[in-house]
């Protein structure tokens, strides 16, 4: 049973405009929050995170919403560039940024110019 | 430069082959762990270790070993491989177990015969 669900597994954007990648929560002790970029070919990278008490943190064209009461977050990004394409996984953990990190299927972002 | 190592990159098997797959961290890490990527599944955790000598299994670890004998190295075994363990694997590291930020190898794609 997955714990953490993104369930669209594409999404294709015009560059300029928003990305907004969804994550689903199934497991109530999740209390820390991750996404992560996956570039073909390589490793996943870090890109922002939230712990519970929070339901909001930016990072430049980064934000992470947390929307507890719903177990969802969503990564939007803004303004989309090219450079954005690849796989994004949500990630999820209980006992804040001390657990194992449970992760989504991914979803793959294109940026069209 | 700090990063994350595995070796090798690519790698075609035999059922029962024994493999090892390396990984090495540059960064002083506490913390080491292994994925597997698998389409519709995501990230897997299969054993993770928080020091020298501390290893703990993950979401996925039956037909895998690990052993955690230097800090630097995080080496994963497989005793005898077997097709559904066709896969592609990922290091990753991070400072202490608390640690924000992951840092993951550049993956190693596994084919069992």
């Amino acid at each position: 049973d997955q714990q953490v669900k993104q369930n669209s597994p594409s999404l294709s954007v015009q560059e300029g405009r928003i990305s907004i990648l969804n994550c689903d929560y199934t497991n109530s002790m999740f209390d820390y929050f991750l996404w992560y970029k996956k570039y073909p070919a390589e490793g996943p990278t870090f890109l922002i995170s939230i712990s519970s008490i929070k339901d909001k943190n930016e990072d430049g064209r980064f934000t992470v919403f947390l929307n507890k009461s719903a177990k969802h977050l969503s990564l939007h990004i803004v303004p989309s560039q090219p450079g954005d394409s690849a796989v994004y996984f949500c990630a999820a953990s209980e006992g804040g940024s001390q657990g194992n990190l449970i992760f989504g299927k991914g979803t793959k972002l294109s940026v069209k110019p | 430069e700090a990063q994350v190592t595995q070796n090798p990159r690519y790698l075609i098997t035999v059922t029962g082959k024994k493999l090892t797959v390396t990984c090495s961290q540059n960064m002083n890490h506490e913390y080491m762990s292994w994925y597997r990527q698998d389409p519709g599944l995501g990230l897997r955790q299969i054993y993770y270790s928080m020091n020298v000598e501390v290893t703990d299994k993950g979401d996925v670890p039956e037909g895998y070993k690990v052993s955690r004998k230097e800090k630097r190295n995080f080496p994963l075994i497989l005793e005898s491989p077997s097709p559904n363990q066709t896969s592609l694997y990922f290091c990753a590291s991070r400072r202490y177990r608390a640690s924000n930020e992951q840092f993951f190898g550049p993956g190693t794609r596994l084919t069992v015969l």
